[in-house]
């Protein structure tokens, strides 16, 4: 079974609008954290915002926040005012485990986003 | 302030060569991952290190992939008698190893090998 899904392959949004990036997870795992990384077409992978299990509050960094559903299992991607340097592909991804530095993170197979002018 | 380098950036092999990627992580950073990304999905782990041991290499694909850290800084992974399905992006993170549960991966700009 996948352990991260990300159901849309991809996504198309106007500049200046909200657009919202589905993921939801599995694991039997009471302790995860969540992250989402961005990879232009130059191939890095960009760090955008974490989430741990145990969180209260969803996380926000700038433009970006986590819609975080744990009963769901899911941890959705929220872009707010789209910009044209948004667009690339997005990567939903879990760590299990209790922060133990040595566990790898478990991709999605990513989502598209293009945002045009 | 320098991040994860990667080199080279492109590399393309004959199916049956031997090739090496290395990979060169923040200063100061304990853990280094290396991971697998094919066209058009997300990575996959291949190997861990904590300084120079390999605590986890369950993600090797085969025996033909092996890699190493004998000073706890760079990484080399190297794939022998490579073949046509080891064409991908291969990317290296680094990471602090503190123990929180935070532990931001910073990775590198990849490897794209293409094997013909």
């Amino acid at each position: 079974a996948q352990k991260i899904t990300q159901t849309q392959p991809g996504m198309f949004v106007q500049e200046k609008e909200a657009v919202t990036l589905d993921c939801t997870y599995d694991t039997s795992d009471p302790s995860y954290g969540l992250f989402w990384y961005k990879q232009p077409s130059s191939g890095e992978m960009i760090f955008l915002i974490y989430q741990g299990s145990y969180d209260q509050q969803n996380a926000t960094e700038g433009r970006y926040s986590l819609n975080f559903q744990k009963a769901r299992k899911s941890a959705n991607l929220v872009i707010s005012a789209s910009q044209l340097g948004d667009s690339a592909m997005y990567f939903c991804a879990m760590r299990e485990g209790g922060g133990q530095a040595g566990t790898a993170l478990i991709f999605g197979k990513g989502t598209t986003l293009s945002v045009s002018s | 302030g320098a991040g994860v380098s990667q080199s080279p950036r492109y590399k393309v092999a004959k199916r049956g060569q031997d090739v090496a990627l290395r990979c060169d992580p923040i200063s100061g950073h304990v853990s280094l991952f290396w991971y697998q990304q094919a066209l058009g999905q997300g990575p996959e782990f291949l190997t861990y290190f904590q300084n120079e041991a390999q605590l986890d290499k369950s993600g090797l694909p085969s025996d033909r992939f092996f890699a190493e850290r004998p000073e706890g800084s760079v990484s080399t992974l190297k794939i022998q008698r490579t073949q046509q399905e080891d064409s991908a992006v291969y990317l290296c993170a680094s990471s602090l190893s503190q123990g929180s549960s935070y532990n931001e991966q910073f990775f590198g700009p990849g490897t794209r090998l293409t094997v013909l």
